[in-house]
């Protein structure tokens, strides 16, 4: 199985700043990675498909980049609406799977 | 608007059963891979398994093999988890999505799932 190693797992960031998450896959995976956002209570939220496309709705904020077993994922000024865990999933082959997960938390 | 509506949770006793149904609706149903995600109470999420548009392909994690079966009817735009020998570690809200593409852009609300010890 593919693993997905995220760093950090927690950050603690102000309104404004800008915040970068790494995905690490234990194989390459093309482009087949997605991010989602995360709230307590909520569904999964879709923000980027293959790698760096934005899903559409999502603010020009959020970026995605990367290539085989690196990937990252960047937030570029922080809003209050942005604080939540952020997963990343490889779609590359099965079973597809999550990374563990970054929390997002107000400083 | 697309939507998707997860039913079926509950309270399960160990060894027992369930069938979740996620009803689809605002989209051509039979267009989409669709796939069942779970996460357990304060975990990451889980991919279970997913479906492709005609049914003919089907894959599962390994922890669900051989006891969960994901099945679809695309008459009644349902999408279904018959899930047997149900375990305390398959507690867990589930989730189902539609795929296209490598994009799986809609979730549904999520489902409860508690199997009791």
């Amino acid at each position: 199985d593919i693993q997905l190693t995220q760093s950090p797992s927690f950050l603690s960031a102000s309104v404004g700043d800008r915040v970068t998450i790494t995905c690490r896959a234990s194989q390459g995976i093309s482009s087949h990675l997605a991010w989602y956002q995360q709230k307590p209570g909520k569904a999964p939220k879709l923000l980027i498909y293959a790698a760096s496309t934005l899903q559409s709705g999502v603010p020009s904020r959020f970026s995605g980049s990367g290539s085989g077993t690196e990937f990252t994922l960047t937030i570029s000024s922080l809003q209050p609406e942005d604080f939540a865990t952020y997963y990343c999933q490889q779609l590359n082959s099965y079973p597809q799977t999550f990374g563990q997960g970054t929390k997002v938390e107000i400083k | 608007d697309v939507q998707l509506v997860e039913s079926g949770g509950g309270l399960v006793q160990s060894g027992g059963s369930l069938r979740l149904s996620c009803a689809a609706s605002g989209f051509t149903f039979k267009s989409y891979w669709m796939t069942w995600v779970r996460q357990a109470p304060g975990k990451g999420l889980e991919w279970v398994a997913n479906i492709k548009e005609d049914g003919s392909e089907k894959y599962y994690v390994d922890s669900v093999k051989g006891r969960f079966t994901i099945s679809r009817d695309n008459a009644k735009n349902s999408l279904y988890l018959q899930m047997n020998s149900l375990r305390a570690e398959d507690t867990a809200v589930y989730y189902c999505a539609r795929d296209r593409y490598y994009k799986p852009d809609y979730w549904g609300q999520g489902t409860l799932v508690t199997v009791s010890s």
